[in-house]
């Protein structure tokens, strides 16, 4: 079973900084992950899959990089908008525990 | 575009069957494209995912949960269900639909809080 480790649990970003967040698979997983924004309230959107590809309407600040087992989210410049809680999710290998266990990233 | 939204009884008594229905527009259950998943979070915490189906009628589960799982479609209107029998408190969370392609979840529901208390 493959176990997804998400790295820090909380991040502290001032607004216009640039963020990175990380998230570790226990084995390879090529490049078969996706990236999450998950904001109070609402349902988690799809970001970022195939490790660097951004979702439709996902504005470029966003990238994603990596392969095998280590994996990077960047917002380039935070906006208000993206202070959010953060999830990667393998889909390499089924069946799941798919998902990390989250990154929250506040306001500084 | 696709969209989805979850609904059935925000509240469920111990050791009852959970039921919730997922109802799509924008796009067909029917589609030889896409699974359908469940996902669910208990308040303050992760993303657990339950379970799929596809056209095919072909399912599969969380293991931690197939005992207790059944998915499946309604195709003439255009539904896929969620039933989670024997349920205890640990079964209360916020209960999500999403279509799935290629182990990717987009779009998915907003979302719907299930209780589970006498």
């Amino acid at each position: 079973e493959i176990v997804m480790t998400q790295s820090p649990a909380t991040l502290s970003v001032s607004p216009g900084e640039r963020a990175t967040l990380s998230c570790r698979a226990s084995q390879s997983i090529n490049i078969n992950l996706a990236w999450y924004q998950q904001k109070p309230g609402q349902a988690p959107r799809l970001l970022i899959y195939s490790a660097s590809t951004r979702a439709t309407g996902i504005p470029a600040r966003f990238s994603g990089s990596g392969s095998g087992t280590e994996f990077t989210l960047t917002i380039s410049s935070l906006q208000s908008e993206d202070f959010a809680v953060y999830y990667c999710q393998q889909y390499d290998n089924w069946p799941p525990k798919v998902f990390g266990q989250g990154t929250k990233v506040e306001i500084k | 575009q696709v969209q989805l939204q979850e609904s059935g009884p925000g509240l469920v008594k111990p050791s009852q069957t959970l039921s919730l229905t997922c109802t799509v527009s924008g796009g067909s259950v029917s589609s030889d494209s896409y699974f359908w998943s469940w996902i669910r979070q208990p308040a303050g915490k992760g993303l657990e995912w339950i379970g799929r189906v596809y056209i095919s009628g072909s399912t599969n589960y969380n293991p931690s949960l197939k005992s207790r799982v059944t998915i499946s479609l309604d195709t003439p209107k255009n539904q896929f269900s969620l039933k989670l029998s024997s349920v205890t408190a640990a079964d209360t969370a916020v209960y999500y639909c999403a279509r799935m392609l290629v182990g990717v979840f987009d779009p998915w529901g907003q979302g719907a809080l299930v209780t589970v208390s006498s």
